[in-house]
C-alpha cells in the first residue's frame, strides 16, 4: 500500500540533545513537508522540499535541521537549539499536478517529549 | 506566513449550518482544505485553485474569493461525523510552500 510513514510514534529526549525523526514515502511524491501542532496553534511549517537535495525553512526553522538525499525521505532533526521541541510532528507530501499543488498526505505524526 | 482562520471554535446541533473563513494577507493561488480528528493525521477534503471557484464534497462546499484573498468552508445541515478541527492552508504561485491556519474546531452535538 502506498502512503507515508513516520516512526517513531513516540519519542523522548533529554535536554540538549538532538534527534531525528524519520519521514519515508512511497508515492513518488516530488514535495515533502514537515510541520509542527501545538494546541491552539495549528499546523506550523518547519521546512518543505520540492526536490531531492534542496529545501526552504518554512515558517518556525529555527533549531531544526532536514535533508532531502533521496526523493521518499525527508528526516527532520530536533537540535539542541530549539527551545522549546516538546510538540506532535506531522510529515506530508504531496504531487505537483498541471496547476499547483495536489492533495497532500499526512503521516500519522511522532510526538517528541524532552525530559 | 500562516493564514488566519475564524472563529476559533464553533458548537452546533445536528443539522444546523457553519462557515469557516479563511483569509491570507499574500495573493495566494491556492486554498487547501483539511479536517483533522482527535489523535489522527488531517485528510483531505479539497483545493480551490481559481479566483471563484467553488467545490462540493457531501454537503461541505467552500469559495475561493481570489481579489480578497479569502477562502470559505460551509457546513451544510452538519452530522455527528463533521466534527473535528478544519484547516485552511494557503499556496504560493512560485513554490510549494503549503502554510496552515490554526484551525477552527467544529463540535456538532445530538
Amino acid at each position: 500500500d502506498g502512503g507515508i510513514t513516520q516512526s517513531p510514534k513516540y519519542l523522548f529526549r533529554k535536554e540538549g540533545q538532538n534527534v531525528t525523526l524519520s519521514c519515508e514515502q512511497n508515492l513518488n511524491h516530488d514535495a515533502m513537508y514537515w510541520y509542527r501542532q501545538d494546541p491552539g496553534q495549528g499546523l506550523r511549517l518547519i521546512y518543505y522540499s520540492q526536490i531531492v537535495n534542496d529545501f526552504q525553512k518554512g515558517d518556525i526553522a529555527e533549531g531544526y535541521s532536514v535533508s532531502r538525499e533521496k526523493k521518499e525521505s525527508f528526516p527532520l532533526t530536533v537540535t539542541s537549539a530549539q527551545k522549546n521541541p516538546t510538540a506532535f510532528y506531522l510529515c506530508a507530501s504531496s504531487i505537483v499536478a498541471q496547476g499547483g499543488l495536489a492533495e497532500a498526505f499526512f503521516g500519522q505524526g511522532t510526538r517528541l517529549t524532552v525530559v | 506566513q500562516q493564514p488566519v482562520q475564524s472563529p476559533q471554535a464553533v458548537i452546533l446541533r445536528e443539522g444546523e449550518d457553519a462557515v469557516i473563513n479563511c483569509s491570507s494577507s499574500k495573493a495566494l493561488y491556492s486554498v487547501h482544505w483539511y479536517r483533522q480528528k482527535h489523535g489522527e493525521a488531517p485528510v483531505f477534503l479539497m483545493i480551490l485553485l481559481k479566483g471563484g471557484e467553488q467545490k462540493g464534497h457531501d454537503k461541505i462546499s467552500a469559495s475561493f474569493n481570489e481579489k480578497k484573498q479569502q477562502s470559505s468552508l460551509y457546513l451544510t445541515a452538519s452530522q455527528l461525523s463533521y466534527s473535528g478541527t478544519y484547516f485552511c492552508g494557503t499556496g504560493s504561485t512560485n513554490d510549494y510552500k503549503l502554510s496552515f491556519g490554526a484551525g477552527t474546531t467544529v463540535t456538532v452535538r445530538a
